[in-house]
């Protein structure tokens, strides 16, 4: 199967910092999503990004698919950004109508005030 | 309007008990998922639904078993419930197909937790 991998693993930031994220993958991809899984263990949608650049408030996203990887982009960063920072990629090899992802192990963020 | 919902969001159990969780979404997706998210926080694919029908079982024993009344709710049942099973299960749903965004939305999650 495809391997994601997220760096780094754990991250502490002091409030109002910048930081980025990273995710590697082993194989081609179709498509590839950024979660934030928050303190009560919701997963919230933050990208769908194949591809290319996207902004959303202080969080960017930008994913070079020929490369490998996407960067997760956290600008100003609020106690509230604090949680499990996840990737996902989808790899669709025979078209059966479901599209499975796969999930990075995730970096932890805590953001001190 | 909640999109993908689960019920319930807390489970505890004894061992050797069946069980159920529920999900319902109201995306008009064709296609339901089931995740499995460890101790350690590893989020695992374990089935794919389409259309009501069983697309993808990931390596799963077969004490769990998804049912799909319709296309707007996957449940799933576990039998003989073990320590191991304690875990947070995802349910989510996308509208895959070519040309389409695959973007996939996850419920709330429901923490079982067997004793």
């Amino acid at each position: 199967g495809i391997q994601v991998e997220q760096s780094p693993p754990d991250l502490i930031l002091q409030e109002g910092a910048n930081s980025t994220l990273r995710c590697n993958f082993s194989d081609s991809v179709n498509n590839l999503q950024w979660f934030h899984q928050n303190p009560w263990g919701q997963l919230i949608n933050l990208f769908y990004i194949p591809s290319g650049t996207k902004q959303n408030g202080r969080l960017s996203a930008t994913t070079v698919a020929t490369e490998r990887y996407s960067l997760l982009y956290i600008s100003s960063s609020q106690t509230t950004d604090s949680g499990v920072y996840f990737c996902a990629v989808e790899r669709v090899i025979t078209w059966t109508g479901a599209n499975n992802l796969f999930f990075g192990t995730g970096t932890r963020l805590t953001v001190i005030p | 309007d909640t999109a993908v919902s689960q019920t319930p969001k807390y489970l505890v159990t004894q061992m050797g008990n069946d069980k159920s969780i529920k999900c319902e979404q109201n995306l008009g997706h064709d296609t339901m998922y089931w995740y499995k998210q460890d101790s350690k926080k590893f989020l695992k694919i374990m089935f794919s639904y389409n259309n009501k029908e069983l697309i993808i079982n990931e390596t799963v024993p077969n004490r769990f078993s998804p049912k799909s009344p319709d296309k707007a709710h996957l449940n799933l049942h576990i039998n003989s419930l073990e320590l191991g099973d304690s875990a947070v299960y995802f349910c989510a749903s996308s509208q895959p197909g070519q040309g389409k965004k695959h973007e996939q939305f996850f419920g709330p999650g429901t923490r079982l937790t067997v004793l």
